[in-house]
């Protein structure tokens, strides 16, 4: 079975510029999570997807980051313009519903250095 | 919201000898409680989980967690360390009433020492 697929793996940017990821999910995994990990933290929820639909976003900055899910299946994850502090590992999972005992499988990330 | 404990930064345990990695928790309602592993430049790695039932719950790789409500506590232990157990480990907790958001906690580094 093929795992969560994201891309790209290491993105460096200056501050003030725009960046994109992307992820393809588990096939048929209902629900989508993109996760923030800075350096020496766990991973923060910044929004959560069930199909095409935001279930979550409350801890995603709205004002320069944005994701979509249009047809229920891949995702992107978008930061205009980036700042210092977004510097991180963009980590995407997915899980095969939306419910609390499941767990969550992860792909390898994307780190992103913004100087 | 819920939220996660995890005390230590890092582990260090000889090889062979019993390794325990701590975790409190706090959630509104009954918690789920999850560990995952992060190996270097990896997305994390489901380990085990407690949702209901027997408070010792057995994972992946021989690692097991014992749950207990009293503490609040899910500790994550391994009888015998092996070098390759080195890793990140995460602590995790969902508020099992609704909402369905999954906590991190800041994670501990586990090094097992030849």
């Amino acid at each position: 079975e093929a795992g969560v697929a994201q891309s790209p793996r290491y993105k460096i940017i200056e501050k003030r510029q725009s960046v994109a990821f992307w992820c393809n999910p588990i096939s048929g995994h209902a629900t989508l999570y993109w996760y923030q990990q800075i350096l020496g933290q766990g991973p923060k929820l910044l929004i959560q997807f069930q199909n095409n639909g935001v279930v979550d976003d409350s801890q995603l900055p709205k004002d320069r980051f944005s994701a979509e899910r249009l047809k229920g299946v891949d995702s992107t994850l978008k930061i205009q313009p980036a700042k210092l502090e977004d510097s991180a590992v963009y980590l995407c999972a997915s899980s095969l519903e939306y419910e609390n005992t499941g767990e969550l499988f992860f792909g390898e990330g994307s780190r992103l250095t913004v100087l | 919201a819920q939220s996660v404990a995890q005390p230590e930064d890092q582990v260090n345990v000889a090889e062979g000898n019993p390794l325990t990695v701590k975790c409190t928790y706090s959630v509104s309602g009954n918690p789920y409680l999850f560990w995952y592993v992060q190996y270097p430049n990896r997305g994390l790695q489901f380990l085990l989980k407690y949702i209901t039932g027997d408070n010792l719950v057995k994972g992946s790789y021989g690692f097991e967690a014992e749950f207990n409500k009293s503490q609040t506590s899910f500790h994550l232990k391994k009888p015998s360390a092996l070098v390759s157990d080195s890793a990140l480990y995460f602590c995790a907790v969902r508020d099992g009433t609704g909402n369905n958001r999954l906590a991190f906690g800041k994670g501990n580094q586990v090094v097992v020492i030849p």
